[in-house]
């Protein structure tokens, strides 16, 4: 039975770093042909990819927020994890972690989310 | 690429039938895949690849398109279906989604 779950510090402050841990299991990011993704949802809007890293360690961003991402992982711990720095209050979201299909850019089974605040 | 669904809110009864458009801004192919989102449940994808059915959709979702324009097709609609439904293609990185469409209960 595959399950993700994530992660956050739930409300963090303009500038700030936000790190997201995404934990998972019924498979492994060491099998070939797995990649997990993270996606997000602001209120009211719709979704967004952001980043997805794969088996052996590529690693794809989102052309848009590129440059302020982060995607690793811990394959002994069934672990993935995303950064995204100097946060502001447009990075108010729920955050997904969701398993990218063997056969193409869709994605096959989601965690159930976690809300992150930007606040001052 | 972009996704434009329509409608954005849908309002059925159970046992009707309804249709949810998705329109992307270049073609696609059939690399579509269809999303259904309910409160306090993961995201459960329903279809890839236009019009095959992900294991455990049932049969009363259909999906059909190619190229620019696709549609969602849910028959006799069951309580367990209304829920926010979602696009998603996959032909072009990024892969990009739909903004989305409610369907709720009239």
């Amino acid at each position: 039975q595959v399950t993700l779950k994530e992660s956050g510090p739930g409300i963090l402050q303009p500038s700030q770093t936000l790190s997201l841990t995404c934990s998972f299991s019924g498979f492994s990011l060491s099998t070939s042909g797995i990649c997990v993704s993270w996606i997000r949802q602001p209120s009211g809007k719709g979704l967004e990819w952001l980043a997805t890293i794969c088996w052996e360690d590529s690693k794809g961003y989102n052309p848009s927020l590129k440059n302020r991402l982060t995607i690793s992982k811990d394959t002994s711990n069934n672990q993935a994890f995303l950064k995204i720095t100097s946060v502001d209050t447009a990075d108010t979201a729920i955050y997904y972690c969701a398993r990218r299909a063997r056969i193409g850019w869709y994605f096959d089974f989601w965690g159930p989310g976690t809300m992150v605040t930007v606040s001052s | 690429v972009q996704m434009t669904q329509s409608p954005s809110y849908l309002a059925a009864s159970p046992g009707e039938s309804v249709s949810i458009s998705c329109k992307a801004s270049k073609s696609i192919s059939n690399n579509l895949a269809w999303y259904q989102e309910k409160p306090g449940k993961a995201n459960k994808l329903l279809i890839h690849s236009g019009s095959t059915l992900q294991s455990g959709t049932p049969s009363r979702f259909s999906g059909s398109g190619s190229g620019t324009d696709f549609t969602l097709t849910i028959r006799s609609l069951e309580s367990e279906d209304f829920a926010v439904y979602y696009c998603q293609q996959y032909n072009e990185y990024p892969p990009t989604f739909g903004s989305g469409t409610k369907l709720e209960i009239k």
